[in-house]
């Protein structure tokens, strides 16, 4: 089965320092991974997925497989990146299985 | 926002009572799923549907049921309500089939078991 996993729940940064949400996976097959925000009275919603490979409001992330991780990165947090961020893996079968999340502050 | 709403947005209940929430959405999309939020657990699959009366468990699905019997609309049903089950549940729609991943949800219910 499936399992993604995001050790840190919450994350304090201050503004302008580089900001690392880590997500390690587990999957037998060939994983599609993603990352969704939700940002405070928002719905949740994708912020980006590793196949299309794209920067989305600054993030990037990579997939490693050998380390089967697919960290968060962004070199200069802003105030409005405040939110909850959840890892996330899509299965075979339709499923897309969430990580425990990480809520992520940026200080003035 | 996609058209996707979740019905009752709040609801309070008692131990051993039936709770439905409704999920509704104007997208026509085929794949609909019900997630449960809880803190240091995220969001989990309780159940999804991948077509009219086809639907199939999650990783969290005892105590829970579905139904679809038309494509714009997932019931999801307590059959009797435990505090265990007092949670923030969110509806999520997905065009799909796999391999897109991208899934639509909703604003959320937050039920409250006494």
């Amino acid at each position: 089965a499936q399992r993604v996993t995001q050790p840190e729940k919450l994350l304090s940064v201050f503004k302008g320092a580089p900001v690392e949400l880590k997500c390690n996976y587990s999957y037998s097959g060939s994983p599609e991974l993603f990352w969704y925000v939700q940002y405070s009275r928002q719905r949740l919603q994708l912020l980006l997925r590793h196949i299309s490979r794209e920067s989305i409001k600054g993030f990037t992330a990579d997939l490693n497989k050998g380390e089967t991780s697919f960290h968060l990165k962004k070199p200069f947090a802003q105030e409005e990146d405040s939110a909850m961020y959840y890892c996330a893996l899509f299965s075979n079968d339709y499923k897309l299985s969430f990580g425990a999340g990480t809520t992520v502050t940026v200080r003035a | 926002d996609a058209g996707i709403t979740q019905s009752p947005r709040h609801k309070v209940t008692e131990t051993g009572t039936p709770v439905t929430l409704r999920c509704h959405q104007t997208e026509n999309h085929r794949y609909m799923y019900w997630y449960r939020q809880d803190p240091g657990h995220g969001l989990r699959l309780i159940h999804y549907s991948y077509g009219v009366k086809d639907t199939d468990k999650g990783e969290v699905s005892d105590g829970y049921s579905v139904s679809r019997s038309k494509t714009e609309d997932f019931l999801l049903t307590l059959e009797s309500a435990t505090s265990s089950q007092t949670s923030v549940y969110f509806c999520a729609i997905s065009e799909g089939p796999g391999g897109t991943g991208e899934l639509f949800f909703g604003e959320g219910s937050r039920l409250t078991v006494l």
